[in-house]
């Protein structure tokens, strides 16, 4: 089958930079996506990274390895409004045309 | 605001019943995912629907089906409703037949008493 892990919570202070990692088991991977879920609302789309590396976008960054099955999303000078959940996502060959999503994480910051 | 409009915003319903949830998609977007998502869940792919025809499914009970008209807007049937069921479903779009970006609706907050 194919699986994705991800921790279920992290919190962290405003300022800092946030890790947050996804490590997935899945056949013919294409790549990886983040999307972001604040309280009852609709998932947006934060990044997507197909290759081995580091894409960064504003405050966001997001790294994977290929090799490794892993990948993470780093937060940079948090903010309150960070507060949400994120979840990873893959795409590969065995999920077809559908992007299967792990059970996010849900990410707390505090003044 | 993504561009992906669902109605209803709430429903609430009675076990046994059936309910009918719709989606639009974002203009000329031709693909259509239905997900759910439960309390303290992930978002659980259900179907996936382009230019009108099936072409994913994922863990969809057989009491759910869905189905995309020419317009290409989308509708998602629930039947037999139980208690389990009550959870955020969630319609996205996206242009390609396969994207790592898709474009999620406000989603419908279906409630079953």
């Amino acid at each position: 089958g194919q699986s994705l892990e991800q921790p279920s919570e992290v919190t962290a202070v405003e300022g800092a930079i946030v890790q947050i990692n996804c490590t997935y088991q899945t056949s013919g991977f294409y790549g990886l996506s983040w999307y972001q879920q604040h309280d009852g609302g609709a998932p947006t789309f934060l990044s997507y990274n197909a290759l081995d590396g580091l894409e960064e976008t504003g405050r966001f960054s997001s790294f994977l390895s290929r090799s490794d099955s892993y990948g993470y999303l780093l937060l940079q000078e948090l903010q309150m409004k960070d507060s949400a959940s994120y979840f990873c996502a893959v795409r590969s060959h065995q999920a077809g045309t559908a992007l299967i999503f792990g059970k996010g994480t849900t990410l707390s910051v505090s003044s | 605001d993504s561009g992906v409009t669902q109605t209803p915003k709430h429903l609430i319903t009675a076990t046994g019943q059936r309910v009918t949830l719709r989606c639009s998609p974002r203009s000329g977007d031709l693909s259509v995912y239905w997900y759910q998502q439960s309390l303290d869940q992930g978002l659980q792919f259900l179907i996936q629907y382009y230019n009108g025809e099936e072409r994913a499914k994922g863990n969809i009970l057989e009491r759910f089906s869905a189905q995309q008209f020419p317009d290409l807007h989308s509708e998602l049937n629930l039947s037999s409703l139980e208690l389990g069921d009550s959870a955020l479903y969630f319609c996205a779009s996206s242009a390609e037949l396969a994207s790592h970006e898709q474009f999620f609706g406000p989603g419908t907050r279906l409630t079953v008493l």
